[in-house]
């Protein structure tokens, strides 16, 4: 049972846009920042967005993040096939640990 | 640009000790300000934070298992480290280390994110 709630799966045609959700607390996503990290098919985790919209330099401008009160989403816009991974959300908690989503398996039909 | 590479026995016993170590390359771990953590994740399941370590040598567990947790740094080898004891088979898991960085943004937000990963290391529990 994961501390954040994202939806496990997504999917898009390539070119559509695609967003994922991220629902937290008050303890976490309502106090700290959210980020979001993306997992290609057997590699490590990847940042994506950090600071609930910052992309790291490298980061396509086609992935933003935005955040509103204990919630933050993730937006795809022209999907590529290179997409297709897994996707999670985390934010510190005021408990002293970071917290994740349950990961979004994003799928490029 | 620095690189982070997991080390350590693949295979452990239940209720022994797991030991596992993070080199850091490309750079000083004492230089900056930022936390070196441990992640890990169970063969198709999500992420779950262990701890982190500053350089100062300040840590943070989960409380999940921080009864079982030491997060230590050794500077002169430029390494970090995690020990979790009493290990069972709920322990097996692909272990990542990683570099953080954290403050406090506008409008007083803390943030806390892993910029940089190692690649990670399978480690299996079983006797």
């Amino acid at each position: 049972q994961s501390v954040l709630t994202q939806p496990p799966s997504a999917s898009g045609t390539p070119g559509q846009r695609v967003t994922i959700s991220c629902s937290g607390s008050s303890s976490n996503i309502g106090s700290n920042t959210v980020n979001w990290y993306q997992q290609l098919p057997g590699t490590a985790p990847k940042l994506l967005i950090y600071s609930n919209n910052q992309r790291p330099s490298g980061v396509p401008d086609r992935f933003s993040g935005s955040k509103s009160g204990t919630s933050a989403s993730l937006a795809i816009s022209g999907l590529q096939s290179e997409d297709e991974a897994d996707y999670y959300c985390a934010a510190w908690d005021d408990s002293e640990l970071e917290v994740f989503g349950g990961g979004t398996k994003l799928t490029v039909l | 640009q620095v690189q982070l590479q997991e080390s350590g026995p693949g295979l452990v016993k239940p209720s022994q000790t797991l030991s596992l170590t993070c080199t850091v390359s490309g750079g000083s771990i004492s230089s900056g300000s930022y936390y070196w953590s441990w992640i890990r994740q169970p063969a198709g399941k999500g992420l779950e934070w262990i701890g982190r370590i500053y350089t100062s040598g300040s840590t943070n567990y989960n409380p999940s298992l921080k009864s079982r947790v030491t997060i230590s740094v050794d500077t002169s080898k430029n390494q970090f480290s995690l020990k979790l004891s009493s290990v069972t088979a709920a322990d097996t898991a692909v272990y990542y280390c990683a570099r953080a960085r954290s403050g406090i943004a506008v409008l007083g937000y803390y943030y806390y994110y892993m910029d940089v990963w190692g690649k990670g290391t399978t480690v299996t529990v079983s006797s």
